[in-house]
């Protein structure tokens, strides 16, 4: 059975770029929840999609936002990217969202804002 | 609000013996998860061991043990038998009634050979 995966690995973005991460969970989970990792703020909740709609997020400005497709593949997005984006950011997935027992995480795409 | 304390930034240990990484949390929530995850350098979340708030019992997972001390607010991680590989960063986190998870600092772990 695959594991969580996460496109691409590694990128590099200038200020103001946008950017989009993409999610693959493990077939059959319908949540995808999305975390931002950085030295200074550790990591933190971005938001949660289930069965296509976002059912939570966290406190991150508008310039981040999400999606989810049927298949359940997710894709976030940060647009106008300021060099405090620069981050790993890591997707998991779980069946329904509400067994973290099983939530798997995928490893990450790691951003750098130049 | 839920917040999860991990007050050792690195901790360093010989191969075979034990360890206790140490992890206190705040929350109002009357139900609530605490959750252990190891991150290697290669940088994905592993889960490791759950105790839920009205566990009778400490959570174990083969070399993983929970110490949970609810008038105190704790749930440290005991490893037992510590290898190389364990050799990586660290993380307590908790569930409440938010449904998503907060993360502490983390606790870079060393083993020695």
């Amino acid at each position: 059975k695959a594991g969580v995966t996460q496109t691409p690995r590694y990128l590099i973005k200038t200020r103001g770029q946008q950017v989009t991460l993409s999610c693959s969970p493990i077939s059959g989970h319908r949540s995808v929840s999305w975390y931002q990792q950085t030295p200074g703020q550790g990591l933190q909740f971005l938001f949660e999609y289930f069965s296509e709609t976002q059912r939570n997020k966290g406190n991150f400005p508008g310039r981040f936002s999400g999606r989810q497709f049927s298949n359940s593949r997710s894709e976030m997005n940060v647009s106008t990217l300021e060099l405090g984006d620069s981050a790993l950011y890591l997707c998991a997935s779980s069946l329904d969202g509400t067994d973290y027992n099983e939530q798997f995480f995928g490893p990450g795409t790691r951003l750098t804002v130049l | 609000a839920q917040k999860i304390t991990q007050t050792q930034p690195g901790m360093f240990v010989q191969e075979k013996e034990a360890v206790t990484l140490d992890c206190t949390y705040d929350t109002s929530d009357p139900s609530y998860g605490l959750f252990w995850y190891k991150q290697p350098s290669s940088g994905e979340m592993i889960f490791l061991i759950y105790q839920g708030s009205y566990d009778q019992q400490n959570a174990t997972e083969g070399r993983y043990s929970l110490n949970f001390q609810k008038a105190r607010k704790s749930a440290n991680l005991v490893i037992s038998a510590s290898q190389l590989g364990d050799s990586a960063m660290y993380f307590c986190a908790t569930l409440g009634g938010s449904e998503k998870l907060v993360f502490g600092k983390g606790t870079k772990l060393t083993v020695n050979p």
